[in-house]
């Protein structure tokens, strides 16, 4: 079945720590996206990709680096310059040419 | 920069009723509009999506409608049941930013055996 597989589930971070969130897709879109997503509020875009090897900052992106290496993988690690980095982390994938938006399960990310 | 809105943040409905969620943008140049559902602590489904140069779009029990020129979309929910219960989030993609998507906060939906 095509789809977007995000891991972990769920992830812990402590003080000064990087953390990576893994984002696979085997839709065979060009774009892909990440945002996180705090309680109450709607998603916000942190980066997002059109092509592999080139990625653009979204609303968010202080404190998070991606890397776009290969169509189907696009991991986010949140560096330890992201103070407030507890939060609801999704990643979505579409096509160029203005077809639906899909989306992983999420990622929840707390500190310890 | 473009805002959505959706209204209102909470609905809770009888099962059987009928309803309409409600989405608002400011900028009317979009590409399209896209409606999810969002479970409790799970990623987005994607429900319906609109082009821009479409009126509505059905599937099953949804109907979604856009009207471009007043920055409006609906969400109808026929005959409501308790499985509907859900938050429903809009997304709108504008010609000029390419792949950007804008979200709203979302409608959080309870249905009532």
């Amino acid at each position: 079945d095509g789809g977007i597989t995000q891991s972990p589930k769920y992830l812990f971070r402590k003080e000064g720590q990087n953390v990576t969130l893994s984002c696979e897709q085997n839709l065979n879109h060009d774009a892909m996206y990440w945002y996180r997503q705090d309680p109450g509020q709607g998603l916000r875009l942190i980066y997002y990709s059109q092509i592999v090897n080139d990625f653009q900052k979204g609303d968010i992106a202080e404190g998070y680096s991606v890397s776009r290496e290969k169509k189907e993988s696009f991991p986010l690690t949140v560096t330890s310059a992201q103070k407030n980095p507890t939060a609801f982390y999704l990643c979505a994938s579409s096509s160029l040419v203005g077809q639906p938006q899909h989306f992983g399960d999420g990622t929840r990310l707390s500190i310890l | 920069k473009q805002e959505v809105t959706q209204i209102p943040a909470a609905l809770s409905v009888p099962e059987g009723e009928n309803l309409v969620l409600n989405c608002s943008f400011t900028d009317s140049a979009i590409y399209n509009l896209q409606w999810f559902r969002q479970d409790p602590g799970k990623g987005l489904t994607s429900l319906l999506l609109i082009q821009s140069s479409q009126r509505e779009q059905t599937s099953g029990r949804l109907n979604a409608s856009l009207d471009k020129s007043s920055g409006r979309s609906t969400l109808y929910i026929a005959a409501s049941q308790p499985g509907d219960s859900a938050t429903y989030l809009c997304a709108v993609r504008l010609q000029d930013t390419g792949n950007q998507f804008y979200f709203g906060t979302g409608t959080s939906l309870t249905v009532i055996p």
